[in-house]
């Protein structure tokens, strides 16, 4: 069974198109957070959701909007997509505030931008 | 902002030799995670070091934590090919609800 899925895998789209990402999980955790990771592999967080309410809201454009409908979920709609958001997108999750365990990433949305 | 350095970015090295990943931090954390990632593949959880002197070992790869020095190491023995992949270390914040990764070090073990 898969922990944390995404979809979908690649997107492929046209500068000014608005798309969205899903994640959801099956681990039961608490914590789902949204990634991107950039053409030189640096990993940034974007998003931290607990139990469907924002924690972390980093200084991304208000083009990206989270939504998470139930703590099992967690998705990412972008409007208006510009060159610069060509990367590679993680969810993943964890369990609640005890830093014990390790996040779980899905395999990730390879979005690019034409 | 928390700052996370590794070094070095770049690895290359034969197999059957010895190395270690450096990991800087910028604020005090009692936490530290290791993670491994492939070429276009996820991230996976290596290590989860929770103290100060904490230290774990799985095969090759040895993690140990100096929260005073704020600095985690990998260490590789013996490198083999198979570990060939880029290593992320990444620190928690806000009661883990924000992590802040290092850069990365692209590890490429030759035959």
């Amino acid at each position: 069974d898969t922990a944390v899925s995404q979809t979908p895998k690649y997107l492929v789209t046209q500068m000014g198109n608005d798309k969205s990402i899903k994640c959801e999980q099956n681990l039961g955790h608490d914590t789902m957070y949204w990634y991107k990771q950039d053409s030189k592999k640096f990993l940034k967080i974007m998003f931290s959701y607990n139990n469907k309410e924002l924690i972390i809201n980093e200084t991304v454009p208000n083009r990206f909007s989270p939504k998470s409908p139930d703590k099992a979920h967690l998705n990412l709609h972008i409007n208006s997509l510009e060159l610069g958001d060509s990367a590679v997108y993680f969810c993943a999750s964890s369990p609640l505030g005890q830093g014990v365990q390790p996040q779980h990433f899905g395999d990730g949305t390879r979005l690019s931008i034409l | 902002e928390l700052k996370v350095e590794q070094n070095p970015l770049f690895l290359s090295m034969q197999e059957g030799k010895n190395y270690t990943i450096y990991c800087n931090y910028s604020t005090t954390s009692d936490r530290l995670y290791w993670y491994r990632q492939d070429p276009g593949k996820s991230l996976e959880s290596l290590f989860v070091l929770l103290s100060n002197g904490a230290v774990k070992q799985e095969g090759r790869l040895m993690a140990s934590l100096d929260t005073k020095a704020r600095l985690s190491t990998l260490h590789i023995t013996a490198a083999v090919h198979d570990l060939s992949a880029t290593y992320f270390c990444a620190v928690p914040l806000y009661n883990f609800n924000k992590f802040y990764f290092g850069s990365g070090t692209k590890l490429n073990v030759k035959p």
